[in-house]
């Protein structure tokens, strides 16, 4: 069945950047009718989606616009992943991040597959 | 972006009772493409509902979903103890992706 793995340190400093990765297995990070998604959630900003990577005969990004200055998704298709840089990161940016996964040819649309989520704190 | 509201915050029931939550959205969902999710303390969301009404797989069929525009609802027809847990709507209609604040199911 199809997993996601999450790596990545739990504890930026602020003005820093936050990466993490999201491994993948039984399905592919190159995939026509999947989109590759971060998403976080913290108890002040609730669930919010941060991007998106995906591949249709090109690859392509989206992102939401309360990031879209800081943030970087990209696809490794030769390790079957992909990752999340957020830049400049500030105490707002503390939050459980989860990658998610959406099924369909369409980018936008649910999570069926979620990773196990990685507590980031960002505090000097 | 579209502001999803649910209501109630917590709805405090008794295991068998039906359950009955709202969604509510700040502008017409396109093609009503709303989801929803249960979360229990410390793990991801796991996805119940899609396209408004349908079931994803292996979900017990006392979860349906109704709605459409700007109002959707999530009913639990007999709870299970297991339902217990905390309710997230989601639409994926329009840009951005966007999510509501959740309604917490309590014994």
């Amino acid at each position: 069945q199809v997993q996601l793995q999450q790596s990545g340190p739990g504890l930026v400093k602020p003005s820093q950047t936050l990466s993490l990765t999201c491994s993948i297995s039984g399905d592919s990070v190159s995939s026509n009718i999947a989109s590759w998604n971060w998403i976080r959630q913290s108890p002040s900003r609730g669930l919010e989606w941060l991007g998106r990577t995906y591949y249709r005969s090109r690859w392509y990004n989206d992102y939401a616009p309360s990031v879209k200055s800081r943030i970087t998704i990209n696809p490794d298709t030769s390790k079957n992943q992909f990752s999340l840089q957020l830049n400049s990161v500030t105490p707002e940016d503390t939050a459980v991040y989860y990658c998610g996964r959406v099924y369909n040819s369409n980018p936008r649309g649910v999570f069926d597959i979620w990773g196990q989520g990685t507590v980031v704190t960002v505090s000097s | 972006e579209i502001v999803l509201t649910q209501s109630p915050a917590t709805l405090s029931l008794s295991p068998g009772e039906r359950a009955t939550l709202s969604c509510g959205a700040s502008h017409s969902v396109s093609n009503n493409y709303l989801g929803w999710y249960q979360q229990k303390s410390g793990l991801a969301p796991r996805l119940l509902i899609y396209d408004s009404s349908t079931r994803a797989t292996g979900i017990p069929d006392r979860f349906s979903g109704s709605g459409s525009g700007t109002d959707f609802t999530l009913t639990i027809s007999r709870l299970e103890p297991e339902d217990f847990a905390v309710y997230y709507c989601q639409q994926y209609g329009n840009s951005p992706l966007t999510f509501g604040g959740g309604t917490k199911v309590e014994i």
